[in-house]
């Protein structure tokens, strides 16, 4: 079954540096998500990407963060000066279409911010 | 408003007995709405779906019922099993696919 996957599975960075998550969406998807959850709390969005450009994307995505599709077939999440805040799992998502398709999530990754 | 809660954060049941998960949603325009299972170090996946018009919607051991007066619906697991341990949410697709995830119920079976 195609899946969505992410790597690394667990990142540990200082703050303020730079941190590149990764994520290899599923082939025929044309739409791709980031999402992060803080420990026990509630999966957050942050950005969707379509079509090579961010659609939308939320508070919680300043100008600290950027996307990128650099070819085919991966996703990046890039936040340029890590904080302590930024500390949480990291989810990429996609689907086949709109309005209303299934997302699916990859298996995400932790970022701790120490 | 953007807004899908969850009654209860915790519900314990028996092995074999059947757990009704519920969700509350806020705005009466809402049109579609998913159920995610979230394993302890994993990523939700989805469970089963509903659209506004319909009330009910079967799947494998699993129904959603939706009442759109009330603006509640309501996850059912038949014959649960340990492996259905996790958390649930419920979620709702805004603007342009986003999804908007309740704070989530953990579900926990005993043998």
């Amino acid at each position: 079954e195609p899946e969505v996957t992410q790597t690394p599975s667990h990142q540990v960075t200082q703050m303020g540096q730079e941190v590149i998550l990764r994520c290899v969406p599923i082939s025929n998807h044309l739409y791709f998500y980031w999402y992060r959850q803080i420990l026990g709390q509630k999966v957050e969005f942050l950005v969707s990407f379509y079509n090579n450009e961010i659609s939308e994307k939320s508070e919680i995505f300043d100008d600290q963060f950027s996307v990128e599709r650099p070819d085919g077939s991966n996703f990046t999440l890039k936040i340029r000066s890590t904080k302590l805040e930024d500390s949480a799992m990291y989810f990429c998502a996609s689907s086949l279409g709109r309005p209303n398709t299934e997302a699916f999530f990859g298996q995400g990754t932790r970022l701790t911010v120490v | 408003g953007e807004s899908v809660g969850l009654h209860l954060p915790t519900l314990s049941v028996q092995e074999g007995d059947n757990s009704i998960i519920n969700c509350a949603y806020s705005n009466s325009a809402s049109d579609y709405f998913i159920w995610y299972k979230q394993e302890s170090g994993k990523g939700p996946q989805f469970i089963i779906d509903i659209r506004s018009n319909m009330d009910k919607r079967q799947g494998q051991r699993v129904t959603v019922l939706l009442n759109k007066t009330v603006k509640h619906l309501s996850l059912q697991i038949a014959a649960t099993q340990p492996g259905d341990s996790a958390v649930y949410f419920c979620a709702e697709p805004t603007g342009f696919q986003k999804l908007v995830f309740g704070t989530g119920t953990r579900l926990l079976v005993s043998p």
